[in-house]
């Protein structure tokens, strides 16, 4: 079956645009999760949703950040007025539940803002 | 202390070595673990669950530690497809954030 996707796969923009991100996860998976990777460092966690429960957003590093997720599948990731330091790879996971469960990565986008 | 830690290598090894990487939680009530695998620009994978018993799945072997809190993966027969980073991953089920942690990951290099 499918993985989880992810659109577009490359993205440069201008310092100071907004930019989405799309997630779409394996069908049936209830929980969503997006990360961001830097060149040569670890994964960052940002956010992740959980069925229709309230996401968890502990992990956005500014209110420039922010997510959402559409009837419980695909997922937008938008992050308003670019900065430099916002140029990475975004990765969005999904699994069938949280917790225990192997999560499956999509491609990712790699971000460049100039 | 961070909550998984890794050596980050990296581990420049001959074809045909054996090699073992390890990592450390600091979560003493983390239930569940995990080895991704991530190649160079690509996503992370899984490679393997850990369980208490240890687990092998070919030429890897996955064992894990409670009591000192530290997870092992030991690859024999190191094959040049081999080369990629290797990510530790806990589950902490009272962290209260995400689910899944993930380590910055060791470098592996085998070279022919």
């Amino acid at each position: 079956g499918a993985g989880v996707s992810q659109s577009p796969s490359n993205k440069v923009t201008e310092k100071g645009k907004d930019v989405e991100l799309r997630c779409d996860p394996i069908s049936g998976h209830t929980a969503l999760y997006w990360y961001r990777q830097s060149l040569g460092q670890g994964l960052e966690f940002l956010i992740y949703f959980q069925g229709n429960s309230a996401p968890d957003k502990s992990g956005l590093p500014s209110d420039r950040f922010s997510a959402e997720r559409t009837g419980g599948s695909v997922s937008t990731l938008t992050i308003q007025r670019t900065q430099q330091e916002d140029s990475a790879v975004y990765l969005c996971a999904s699994s069938f539940v949280a917790g225990a469960d192997e999560q499956y990565f999509g491609p990712g986008t790699r971000l460049t803002v100039t | 202390r961070k909550e998984v830690e890794q050596d980050p290598g990296p581990f420049n090894v001959p074809e045909g070595a054996t090699v073992a990487f390890n990592c450390t939680y600091s979560n003493s009530a983390s239930q569940s673990f995990f080895w991704y695998r991530q190649d160079c620009r690509k996503e992370p994978k899984l490679l393997m669950s850990v369980y208490s018993s240890g687990n092998e799945d070919g030429r890897f072997t996955a064992q894990l530690n409670r009591a000192s809190q530290y997870i092992s993966l030991l690859i024999r027969d190191s094959k040049l497809s081999d080369s990629a980073t290797y990510l530790c991953v806990v589950s902490p089920m009272n962290s209260g954030n995400t689910p899944l942690v993930f380590g910055k990951g060791t470098r592996l290099s085998v070279i022919a």
